[in-house]
């Protein structure tokens, strides 16, 4: 079983609407949980942290299930621009390497 | 307020020679971790670097790979006799401290190709 798994997509679809990725994790000692976004195998770029209380950052929801060992995020009202490879990560106990996962493409169409 | 550095962008090699990538922390980061993101893969860590010191190495091939953080300079990434199959993406990242919810920020990365 991979350390962290995400449905590698691709999500096409229409601008405005409303679409959700999902992730999960094996290491249930995991501490720290993050969502990067990379275009076109460019660098990876911070998104957001993800916390168990959850967090919005404008259209954009991250939650966390410790439970479940499960992580989500949420694109509300999706544009363009939001096309890209969304990669959910994990860190281990000492907050040093990140493990990602492979990525959901998502494409936004006109 | 310059981001992580790397150079260069893109590499070229034949096989058996050697590869020299580079990474300067963003200011005010002491810490320095490599990833290597193979074509139609995910980027998978390789080694975590504080001035002078190796942290962890678990994620380096056990041969021709090496990585040094000098007291001054760049971070660099070195692969010896390099193969068709070192070629990739490899991207350095940097943090302030290790810790909860530190989250470490990417250079543009280093696209290596063997001929």
């Amino acid at each position: 079983r991979k350390e962290v798994e995400q449905d590698p997509g691709p999500f096409n679809v229409p601008e405005g609407a409303t679409v959700a990725f999902n992730c999960t994790y094996s290491n249930s000692a995991s501490q720290s949980f993050f969502w990067y976004r990379q275009d076109c195998r460019k660098e990876p770029k911070l998104l957001m942290s993800v916390y168990s209380s959850g967090n919005e950052d404008g259209r954009f929801t991250a939650q966390l299930n410790r439970a479940s060992q499960y992580i989500s995020l949420l694109i509300r009202d999706s544009k363009l621009s939001d096309s890209a490879t969304y990669l959910c990560v994990v860190v281990g106990w000492g907050g040093n390497k990140l493990t990602f996962g492979t990525g959901t493409q998502l494409k936004v169409e006109l | 307020n310059a981001g992580v550095m790397q150079n260069p962008r893109h590499l070229v090699r034949r096989r058996g020679q050697e590869a020299r990538l580079r990474c300067s922390p963003m200011k005010g980061h002491s810490h320095v971790y490599w990833y290597r993101q193979l074509p139609e893969e995910g980027l998978k860590f390789m080694v975590y670097l504080q001035k002078e010191n190796i942290i962890d190495e678990s994620g380096m091939p056990k041969e021709r790979f090496s990585a040094e953080f000098p007291k001054e300079g760049p971070s660099i990434l070195r692969i010896q006799q390099v193969v068709r199959g070192d070629s990739a993406a490899y991207f350095c990242a940097s943090s302030p401290i290790t810790g909860d919810n530190q989250p470490q920020h990417f250079g543009d990365g280093t696209r290596l190709s063997i001929l």
